[in-house]
């Protein structure tokens, strides 16, 4: 299957702070990419997605401004969380596919641990 | 809201075939059904998917049911390493093609 990496894999940061999470897919071009959220015990819960070129699209109840997402080529998506606080520490998950939105299999980053103090 | 149930957790005995059903009546007839794994603190593993007809490749075979309304998917050799959380998950139409996770099976593959 196609590869898809995240960095960092884990990072811990102060509250109030900003942190970027970049995901690329390393073998194939991403038409679309999309960011998850993982608490403890808990499952997957899709937080947007993004069309290479466009803004993203968000789930409901997720703040736009807090959560920006960037999606500026066909290999690259980052996730930047801003002013950070303790209860948005989390394992945040990013997936690419690489064709139209009813055909290609999504394939999925390893994870990006949030640790805010 | 996740369109797919699933038992919440299941055992298996290594080398024994692991049956891990799934329903989903509420699934449209051009919607998929897509099978991925998360070993513990990893991001998910795509397995398998498939629209109406039954599917296999090297990881597992899926089943689906003639109305659609439900599918199964089987590993056929459960070693210890496919100790994970199982979802199954039908892909929205239309709407970006989204995959919304439910809560998975709990699969634990014992000696």
């Amino acid at each position: 299957g196609a590869v898809v990496s995240q960095h960092p894999s884990w990072v811990i940061c102060k509250s109030g702070t900003s942190v970027k999470i970049e995901c690329r897919s390393l073998d194939f071009q991403a038409t679309t990419m999309f960011w998850y959220r993982q608490f403890p015990k808990q499952s997957l819960m899709l937080m947007a997605t993004s069309n290479e070129g466009s803004k993203a699209t968000y789930e409901q109840g997720v703040e736009k401004d807090k959560f920006l997402i960037n999606h500026a080529s066909l290999t690259l998506s980052t996730l930047t969380v801003t002013s950070a606080h303790p209860e948005d520490s989390s394992f945040y998950i990013c997936s690419a596919r690489s064709q139209g939105q009813n055909v290609g299999t999504q394939y999925f980053g390893p994870g990006t641990r949030l640790t805010v103090l | 809201d996740a369109k797919t149930t699933q038992p919440p957790s299941m055992d298996c005995a290594e080398g024994r075939a692991a049956n891990l059903p799934c329903n989903h009546s509420t699934i449209s007839g051009n919607e998929y059904v897509y099978w991925y794994r998360q070993i513990h603190s990893q991001g998910p593993q795509y397995i398998i998917h498939g629209l109406k007809n039954n599917e296999t490749n090297e990881m597992a075979s899926l089943i689906i049911t003639e109305d659609r309304k439900s599918s199964t998917l089987i590993l056929p050799h459960a070693t210890l390493r496919d100790t994970a959380v199982y979802y199954c998950i039908v892909r929205v139409y239309n709407q970006g093609g989204k995959l919304i996770f439910g809560q998975g099976t709990e699969l634990s593959v014992k000696p």
